[in-house]
């Protein structure tokens, strides 16, 4: 079957960096999705990868290493604000998106 | 960036009444929407895929006949939970799929339904 793995809750402190690593077992791979969901709220956009290499946007980045199935999300200079879920999702090569079921970021003083 | 507007943002219902949400995609055109399911604590389902023109795709175990969906034009696409009931209180997501980087098709969500069925 098609799988996402995840760590269901991490810590960090504020100003500090943190990184959220995604594994992946899907049939087929068609690019992978970083969402930032706060709670209450619907999930946004932060990155998409699709070859392997590291893509930076601003205090996020976002790696990907098809080989492995791995995929990893960077953030830096740690807000408060950060505080929140973030979803993995792989499309397959049916390019249904697969979720994970999450990470809980949560970002103390 | 692309917007998909959604509402109502919170409903609550009596049991055995039906509620309606709406997704309208702002500026820009989606032939296809996909409307998910998400607990408490719990990741994004995917209930169903909304065709512009035709009928929706239901996930296995979604019941078709109790989540109807109506994608009636290029920009809106319409949830109705027939007959509610407690079991169905969830947070309802549409979303469509718009132009993103590296010409990737990515998720736009609404800004979700909160339903409470009493």
């Amino acid at each position: 079957g098609q799988n996402i793995d995840q760590p269901t809750e991490m810590t960090a402190t504020e100003g500090a960096i943190v990184q959220i690593n995604c594994t992946y077992q899907t049939s087929g791979f068609n690019g992978l999705f970083w969402y930032q969901q706060h709670a209450g709220e619907a999930p946004t956009f932060l990155s998409y990868n699709v070859l392997d290499g590291l893509e930076e946007k601003g205090r996020f980045s976002s790696f990907l290493s098809r080989s492995k199935g791995y995929s990893y999300l960077l953030l830096k200079e740690l807000q408060m604000k950060d505080s929140a879920s973030y979803l993995c999702a792989v499309r397959d090569s049916n390019y249904q998106l697969i979720w994970g079921a999450g990470t809980k970021l949560i970002i103390k003083p | 960036g692309a917007v998909v507007s959604q509402h109502p943002s919170w409903v609550i219902c009596k049991s055995g009444t039906s509620v309606k949400i709406e997704c309208r995609s702002l500026d820009f055109q989606a032939t296809t929407m996909f409307w998910y399911r998400q607990f408490p604590k719990q990741s994004l389902m995917l209930m169903a895929t909304s065709n512009e023109g035709s009928k929706a795709t239901y996930e296995q175990g979604v019941e078709k006949d109790k989540f109807l969906i109506n994608h009636a034009s290029l920009t809106l696409s319409t949830l109705t939970v027939t007959s509610a009931h407690p079991e169905d209180s969830s947070f309802y997501i549409c979303s469509a799929e718009a132009g993103g980087p590296s010409g990737a098709n990515v998720l736009t969500f609404g800004a979700g339904s909160r339903l409470t069925v009493l």
